[in-house]
């Protein structure tokens, strides 16, 4: 079975700085995808930035960078530049690639990371 | 991504009543999928509902309890019934509307709450 475990229940930053939020994930599978979600107090849980296991490359969305490290089994989210808006609640979440095309996988969530982004 | 609707927004119910929330997407998905988020909790996958067959449920999550309609391409309900307070949680949808792209877009969510 996966599990993710996410080993920072809450994080601080001031504004405008850079904080890094950490993930790392336990499967035999070889082909899968790693997402970070964000939830604020809205609890609306949105999407921030995506992985698929077999790209090399770390995903980026704007402020929103990865370091993905397959070997490791280590999928780190950092936040540059970070705004009041920044936060939420972040998961991190892995999904089995089971092919086909559109979603068949269960998404397994960590605990998340409580991030408080003071002015 | 897609626009996705849940309906109610939040309830507070009274133990051994049911209630039934709506979910709404503005295109037609293959797949939603039902998820629970417990009090200061991650999210867990309660099932999978196709259109035109029966829902998959995961492990610790029963039909009779939650049961799911999946009447077309842009809609379910999910049905909590017989409510005790362990079922006061968040519930929350979600489709993938990205062929391919195996990425799920959530609901904002039904706020529970059984007295």
């Amino acid at each position: 079975a996966q599990t993710v475990t996410q080993s920072q229940p809450e994080m601080s930053v001031q504004e405008a700085e850079t904080v890094t939020l950490s993930c790392t994930y336990d499967t035999s599978e070889s082909n899968y995808y790693l997402f970070w979600y964000k939830q604020p107090p809205s609890r609306q849980m949105i999407l921030v930035i995506r992985q698929e296991a077999y790209k090399q490359q770390n995903a980026t969305e704007n402020r929103f960078s990865v370091n993905f490290q397959k070997a490791a089994k280590s999928f780190s989210l950092k936040i540059s530049d970070s705004q009041l808006g920044d936060t939420a609640m972040y998961f991190c979440a892995f999904m089995k690639h089971l092919g086909g095309g559109g979603s068949q996988g269960n998404l397994i969530f960590g605990k998340g990371t409580k991030l408080s982004v003071k002015p | 991504s897609a626009v996705i609707s849940q309906k109610p927004s939040r309830d507070i119910c009274q133990r051994g009543t049911s209630l039934t929330i709506q979910c709404q997407v503005d295109s037609q998905v293959t797949m939603m999928f039902w998820y629970r988020q417990q009090p200061g909790q991650s999210l867990t996958l309660i099932a999978t509902a196709n259109q035109g067959s029966e829902a998959t449920y995961e492990s610790g999550f029963v039909i009779d309890k939650f049961p799911i309609s999946r009447p077309n391409l842009t809609f379910s309900t999910l049905t909590v019934s017989n409510m005790s307070p362990e079922d006061s949680s968040i519930y929350l949808c979600s489709v993938d509307v990205s062929l391919g792209t195996d990425t799920q877009y959530f609901g904002p969510g039904t706020r529970l709450t059984v007295l």
